[in-house]
Formats: structure tokens, sequence, C-alpha cells
């Protein structure tokens, strides 16, 4: 099956400085990779993602990145504020109706 | 649009009583439906997904049980709670046609503490 590694495990950055989360995952079968941002006691919330004929989107201040030969993904916050602090999940699947894997999260800090 | 619904949001349970979480979607028809449970700062564990009226798969051997009895209500439960089964429950729904590549989308989550 899928096995999806993210680091780091936590992050602290400066508000205004960037924050840049890695995932790598193992199965070649995926396509799919979205990611997740979770607030303290709440359900996670899709903030973008990505499919695998693509190598980079971006939405305002979040971007990924993704390179298939590598096998791996990153999220890009730039400009950070203290409400971008929260925990941030990548995922990776076949897309379709199928499951995908969860990395293990990152919690990010934006000290103002 | 679409909305879930999870309940109840907290709950303190005794070792060896039963649990039920309930989940239901709205404003969507044959939907995936997922059990998570994540750990006190840990990953999300996917317990059991349901394609659909009585249909689960269960990912990993555990004392819980899910059930699916209408298309869009999904029930976890278990009928004795160990002190292992405490965490935060989160419910998720995706889609069968999504266009945007079959978003997850979760509830509010459940926490539960076995005592």
């Amino acid at each position: 099956g899928e096995n999806v590694e993210q680091h780091p495990s936590t992050l602290s950055v400066q508000e205004g400085d960037s924050a840049v989360i890695k995932c790598t995952y193992s199965d070649s079968a995926s396509n799919y990779f979205p990611w997740y941002k979770q607030e303290l006691g709440k359900g996670p919330q899709l903030i973008i993602d990505i499919r695998s004929n693509v190598g980079e989107k971006k939405d305002q201040r979040i971007a990924v990145t993704l390179n298939k030969t590598a096998k791996h993904f990153s999220l890009h916050i730039t400009e950070t504020q203290p409400e971008d602090s929260a925990v941030y999940f990548c995922a990776a699947g076949p897309g379709g109706y199928q499951k995908v894997t969860f990395g293990t999260g990152t919690k990010l800090q934006v000290i103002p | 649009s679409q909305t879930i619904h999870q309940w109840p949001a907290t709950l303190v349970q005794p070792v060896g009583s039963p649990l039920s979480l309930e989940c239901t979607v709205e404003g969507t028809s044959n939907p995936n439906l997922y059990w998570y449970r994540q750990a006190a700062g840990r990953g999300l564990q996917l317990l059991f997904y349901s394609i659909g009226i009585d249909q689960i798969s269960s990912e990993v051997p555990q004392n819980l049980s899910a059930s699916r009895p209408q298309d869009r209500q999904f029930i976890l439960s278990s009928k004795k709670l160990l002190l292992s089964d405490s965490g935060f429950y989160l419910c998720a729904w995706r889609g069968k046609q999504d266009s945007s590549g079959n978003t997850i989308y979760f509830g509010e989550g459940s926490w539960l503490t076995v005592v």
C-alpha cells in the first residue's frame, strides 16, 4: 500500500517568513495529492490539492509543488501570518474514490 | 451545499462501557464514508470506510465496529471501550463523482476520553 512520510513534525517561523513542509510517497500509482489544515479541536480542511499532471499550483500565499519522478511534493506558505498556525497534513492516493493515505502532520507555529 | 454533522462533540466514558458515535451527511447521495482516529499529537488513522449501505471495510483490527444503516448515516460503535480507544474521532465523506479529485470532507470531530 501507499506510505506517506512528512517532515518536519514541528516548524516555527517568524511572522512574514516562509514555511515549507515536505512529503514523500511510495506508490507510483498515486496521482492525487491534497493538503489539509487542522486547527485545534477541529476537523481538517482542504487548503489546496494537486494532480500528477501538474507540477505546481498556487492559491494566493499557498503553493504546492510535485516531483513525480522523485515521488515528493511540498507545501509552501509565503508571508506567514499568526492565523496560519495549525497542523498541516499531506496525503496521497490514486484518485477516483479510492483511499488516500495521510502523512503524520506538521505543527506550524507562526510567531508574531 | 453539502454538510457533515458528527456527534457528540465530546464524551468521557468508563472502561468497559459501550460507545456510539454518529455521523450524517447532507446535500449529497451515495457518498463514500470514513471513520478516522487521531491520537494526541499524531496523524490520521483510517478505521473504516464504506462505499454503500451495509458495505463496510475495516482497516485495522480493533474492538470498534461501524455500521451504515442509511445512505448518509455512518455509526461507530464499541461494546466495551478500552483505555487505548481514547482519541479524536473524525467522520468524513467523499463523492464518487467529483471533478475536483474526490476531495475528502471532514466533520468537526468527537473527543473521546476513556477513564
